[in-house]
């Protein structure tokens, strides 16, 4: 159990670039979710996959934002033409059925938008 | 006005104090977790509750679904139980949990 990796740590960017953020989950847990967290914030929920099936989308999630877990393992997110109040850290979670909901995150990537 | 509340927002304790940390909601819950957070964004999950009590260590969480609050208790605290613990709600039928602002916690030696 390597833990769930998310790359790259860090991103810094200039407005209107597109970037993506890659999150491999623990090698056996079927759920995965993004969760966005600004500066002294809760995180706040993006959206979450069941094994390849992306079953919910916050509202957060505007149409410049999208995610994939094509095979049901690693899993993307994409924002394209950045803005400036994209800045912030992106967190990925996972979880196992059987763990009760436990979840387990990773370190994140800190998006910086210039 | 927000689902999840936590208060205090900043503690401040020395080592060896008992600390309570409390979260309470506004809504019908699934469950109930428990979360630390350490400078540098790492999250690690302590509890999850739908009822009652769990202790783990040094740590003890309650619930009360009654009157829709949590208590996150830290005996003997140590400095290294600096960190901001976050309390965050599940739902039925959703994924999405709602998280707390967090409650920053510094034990001084």
């Amino acid at each position: 159990d390597t833990g769930v990796s998310q790359n790259p740590r860090h991103k810094i960017t200039k407005r209107g670039q597109n970037v993506t953020f890659r999150c491999d989950p623990i090698s056996e847990h079927n759920r995965l979710y993004w969760y966005r967290q600004t500066l002294g914030q809760g995180p706040e929920f993006l959206t979450y996959f069941q094994n390849e099936a992306q079953l919910e989308k916050s509202r957060l999630l505007s149409d410049r934002f999208s995610a994939e877990r094509p095979k049901g393992s690693f899993s993307t997110l994409e924002i394209q033409r950045t803005e400036q109040g994209d800045s912030a850290m992106y967190l990925c979670a996972s979880s196992h059925n059987g763990q009760g909901g436990k979840l387990f995150f990773g370190s994140g990537t800190q998006l910086s938008v210039l | 006005k927000n689902e999840v509340e936590q208060s205090p927002q900043n503690l401040t304790a020395q080592e060896g104090e008992f600390i309570t940390i409390n979260c309470s909601y506004s809504v019908g819950i699934s469950a109930l977790h428990w979360l630390q957070q350490h400078p540098g964004g790492g999250i690690v999950s302590l509890f999850m509750l739908s009822s009652g009590k769990k202790k783990h260590g040094r740590l003890i969480a309650t619930i009360n679904i009654q009157e829709k609050h949590s208590s996150l208790h830290i005996t003997a605290s140590h400095p290294r139980d600096s960190a901001v613990y976050i309390c965050a709600l599940a739902r039925g039928g959703s994924e999405k949990l709602v998280f707390g602002k967090g409650m920053k916690l510094t034990v001084n030696p």
